[in-house]
This record gives C-alpha cells, structure tokens and sequence, in this order.
C-alpha cells in the first residue's frame, strides 16, 4: 500500500536551518510529484512546494520562496525539504503528499513532522 | 497575493444538508479542489475538478461551480462527515492555494 512517511522535525532556532525527509513506499516512485503542505499549530493548510517526478521542476509558495528548497533521490524514494533561515511563522506540521495526476491533486498524505521554531 | 474564501462554519443536523462555499477570482478559469481533515489526521481528498468524486468517497458528497464560487455539498450530512474542509486551486502563476478552512458540526 502507498506510504509517506516524514521525518526530521523538531525544535530550531530563528535563522537556522533543517532538512526534513519524506521516504515513499508501494508505488513507483519516479513516475509522482510530491508536494510539500504545512499546518501551523490550529491553523488552516499552507501550500509550501511540489517537485515534479523527475526534479525538473519545483515551485514553491510566497512565503518560503527563496528560503526553502525542494529535492529528491529517485534511486532512494525520498523527497527533501531544505529550510534555510528559519522564521517563527514556519512552525507547523510538515506533510508530504502524492500528486496523482488523473484527479489533478494530492491522494496520499503523510502524517506530518513538526517543526518547530523558537529560541 | 490570490486568496480563496471560505466561510469559518457550517452547521447542520444530521440528515440536513451541508453547502460550503469558496470564492475566488479566478475560479471560472481554474478548478477548484476539496479535502477533508479530521482531527488529528492528514487530510482526505473528496472533490477533484470541481465536481469529481475520488474513489471510495460517499455519493453524498457533490460538487459545483457557478462564477466565482465553488460549493461542496453534502446531502443527508452525518456525524462522521464533521470536520474542516479546505477548497484548493491555482493562481495566475500556477501556484496552489487553499482557502482558510470551514468546521462543518453536524449535530
């Protein structure tokens, strides 16, 4: 059955950085684009960024453009988060999710990662 | 930046029927999707395309679009459809967006 399972959340300070991982499972991995969603603590979603299934391809929302970078290792199913210059504002749980192309949106979703921003 | 607006609740006794709305400019040029999350849980797609339901999603479910709204429908809402519910779409740079959220309570 498909899996998404993030990992490398936790607590960092403003300004720092962390790279947060997602490991796929029960389906080929290299024919999806994955996206990046985040849910700040009661808050509503927040679209963070999609790469497409070969990595040619990524974009990324307003609020993290320019500080967070998306990236996969095929050979590994995984897909990374990079988040560079850590702000207060990105505390949230991190998902990753499967983009199925013939709904045209995200079918699986992983449990999340919580990262947390703080001095 | 592009915002898509959707009303902050939704109530409805059980059996009634549930409408949430999402509004946005560029809804007659972009479709607009639906997720469920219930608490503690990652979200649920249950409306694709405006109006498409996904595999395993309840006939109940419906959706529609008229302009610059979208609505989801639930005929013959019950306790186990309460939850938040977040229309998704584009923007003119092909960027994802999610409106802020409705709690549906049925009760």
């Amino acid at each position: 059955q498909v899996q998404l399972v993030e990992s490398g959340g936790g607590v960092v300070q403003p300004g720092k950085s962390l790279r947060l991982s997602c490991l796929a499972s029960g389906f080929t991995f290299n024919t999806y684009g994955l996206h990046w969603v985040r849910q700040a603590p009661g808050k509503g979603l927040e679209w963070v960024g999609v790469i497409w299934y070969d990595g040619s391809q990524k974009h990324y929302g307003e609020s993290v453009k320019g500080r967070f970078t998306i990236s996969r290792d095929n050979s590994k199913n995984m897909v990374f988060l990079q988040m560079d210059n850590l702000r207060a504002e990105d505390t949230a749980l991190y998902y990753c999710a499967r983009y199925y192309s013939e709904y045209d949106s995200l079918d699986y979703w992983g449990r999340g990662t919580l990262v947390t921003v703080s001095s | 930046s592009y915002e898509l607006k959707q009303p902050p609740s939704v109530s409805v006794s059980p059996g009634q029927t549930a409408r949430i709305t999402c509004s946005g400019d560029a809804m007659p040029k972009q479709y607009a999707y639906w997720y469920q999350q219930k608490p503690g849980q990652a979200p649920v797609l249950v409306m694709y395309k405006d109006n498409e339901r996904p595999s395993g999603i309840p006939e109940r479910f419906s959706g529609s679009s008229s302009g610059t709204t979208v609505t989801l429908t639930i005929s013959g809402a019950q306790a186990e459809d309460e939850a938040d519910y977040y229309c998704q779409s584009e923007d003119s740079t092909s960027n994802w967006v999610f409106g802020g959220g409705t709690r549906l309570t049925v009760l």
